[in-house]
């Protein structure tokens, strides 16, 4: 067990819908990134967020959005769906130390239908 | 970040070492090694990462070669449940941020 928590583990949707994704860090840790892993493209990074600010942006559609709460939970939010989001969404979390380790949650699995 | 190169694909028996072997020709000297695994579509794992010193820990061992060209990595007996694919990560804080970019990797399976 990584100590970081997604939610849900699967989703399953409709072509234009919106969805959200939910991470919760392991306990302390100010960083949060989010992958994406699809067959075609790998795993792939979206964006971090350090303490509640953006970070770093990979690439990130511009019909994604993420943000981090002062909770440190965050949220990855997918709007206008498309066949092509259907994928595995990682969140991982680290602490301050730029050498800190990324762990990794289970993943949500999205299917878009 | 330096580009990395790793086998597709790799078999090993059960009980055995595993080498992974990973070259990183254009390696820059802030760079650190890193390597992760991916069990069938579990989240990544971080296995143990290195700058220019042989590192071991309780799941791996890394070997870096002196030029730091190229770097292996160690699981020293082999289970089945270390079928997975591993990646090798060349990494600086400084000129890619904390984000990691996954290659390929290495499909590793272990036989009974």
């Amino acid at each position: 067990d990584s100590g970081v928590t997604q939610t849900p583990k699967h989703l399953i949707t409709a072509t234009g819908q919106r969805v959200t994704l939910r991470c919760s860090p392991r306990s302390g840790d100010l960083s949060v990134y989010w992958y994406q892993q699809s067959l075609d493209q790998g795993l792939q990074f979206l964006i971090q967020y350090y303490n509640g600010e953006e970070r770093a942006k990979g690439n990130i559609l511009e019909r994604f959005s993420a943000q981090q709460f002062p909770d440190l939970h965050s949220e990855l939010n997918l709007s206008s769906l498309e066949l092509g989001d259907s994928a595995l969404y990682f969140c991982a979390s680290s602490g301050a130390n730029s050498q800190d380790i990324q762990y990794f949650g289970a993943g949500t699995r999205l299917s878009v239908l | 970040d330096a580009k990395t190169t790793q086998p597709t694909s790799m078999d090993c028996a059960e009980g055995r070492a595993a080498n992974l072997p990973c070259n990183h020709s254009t390696i820059s000297g802030n760079e650190y090694v890193y390597w992760y695994r991916q069990i069938h579509s579990q989240g990544p794992q971080y296995i143990i990462h290195g700058l220019k010193n042989n590192e071991t820990n309780e799941m791996a061992s890394l070997i870096i070669t002196e030029d730091r060209k190229s770097s292996t990595l160690i699981l020293p007996h082999a289970t089945l449940r270390d079928t997975a694919v591993y990646y090798c990560i060349v990494r600086s804080f400084k000129t890619s941020g904390s984000r990691l970019t996954f290659g390929e990797g290495t499909q590793l399976t272990v036989n009974p």
